[in-house]
């Protein structure tokens, strides 16, 4: 099956400046996770979905990031405008079940 | 969620067989013990779980103390493609999602 698809894989943007990140889940399941992961760190939860509502988005930092999921497949994540402390890579994850989930390959954001 | 403490980082000899602790001595009853491992620049890949028995898969077998305060996770033959971090994660499953919280993780290095 094919895994969980991310785009773009590298993104370089200058301070203040407005990023989008796109995730494709693997077919059919209902939960989406994006992660933040900074440089020497763990990853970290930003907002979780199931299907199309958000479960959880208590450590998405809302005055600068939004993220949606239309229709219940795919989503966005937006930062805007971004700082230079948002460096990191961008992780989408996604599950069909209560144990496992399934990494995408990430979104590494360079802000200069 | 149990937090849990492992070791920074491991050498392990290519062929042998490689054990790697977690201690989590505040886990519930209702916890399980999950193991991901991350090859570097790519996203986190799901190992195994358990809840109180050992459990064994095509990837390592996961060993859990009787009073499920540590665990550790056995490659029985180190690969030179096993050099990753390994997180170990204690959390509930429950219907509503299964968010992971990583903490630094064991950087092992299987050494030819």
């Amino acid at each position: 099956e094919a895994g969980v698809a991310q785009s773009p894989r590298y993104k370089i943007i200058e301070k203040r400046q407005s990023v989008a990140f796109w995730c494709n889940p693997i077919s059919g399941h209902a939960t989406l996770y994006w992660y933040q992961q900074i440089l020497g760190q763990g990853p970290k939860l930003l907002i979780q979905f199931q299907n199309n509502g958000v479960v959880d988005d208590s450590q998405l930092p809302k005055d600068r990031f939004s993220a949606e999921r239309l229709k219940g497949v795919d989503s966005t994540l937006k930062i805007q405008p971004a700082k230079l402390e948002d460096s990191a890579v961008y992780l989408c994850a996604s599950s069909q079940d209560r144990y496992e989930q399934y990494f995408g390959p990430g979104t590494r954001l360079t802000v200069t | 969620d149990a937090k849990t403490t492992q070791p920074p980082s491991m050498d392990c000899a290519e062929g042998r067989a490689a054990n790697l602790p977690c201690n989590h001595s505040t886990i519930s009853g209702n916890e399980y013990v999950y193991w991901y491992r991350q090859i570097h620049s790519q996203g986190p890949q799901y190992i195994i779980h358990g809840l109180k028995n050992n459990e064994t898969n095509e990837m390592a077998s996961l060993i859990i103390t009787e009073d499920r305060k540590s665990s550790t996770l056995i490659l029985p033959h180190a690969t030179l493609r096993d050099t990753a971090v390994y997180y170990c994660i204690v959390r509930v499953a429950n219907n509503a999602g299964n968010m992971l919280t990583f903490g630094g993780g064991t950087r092992l290095m299987v050494k030819p």
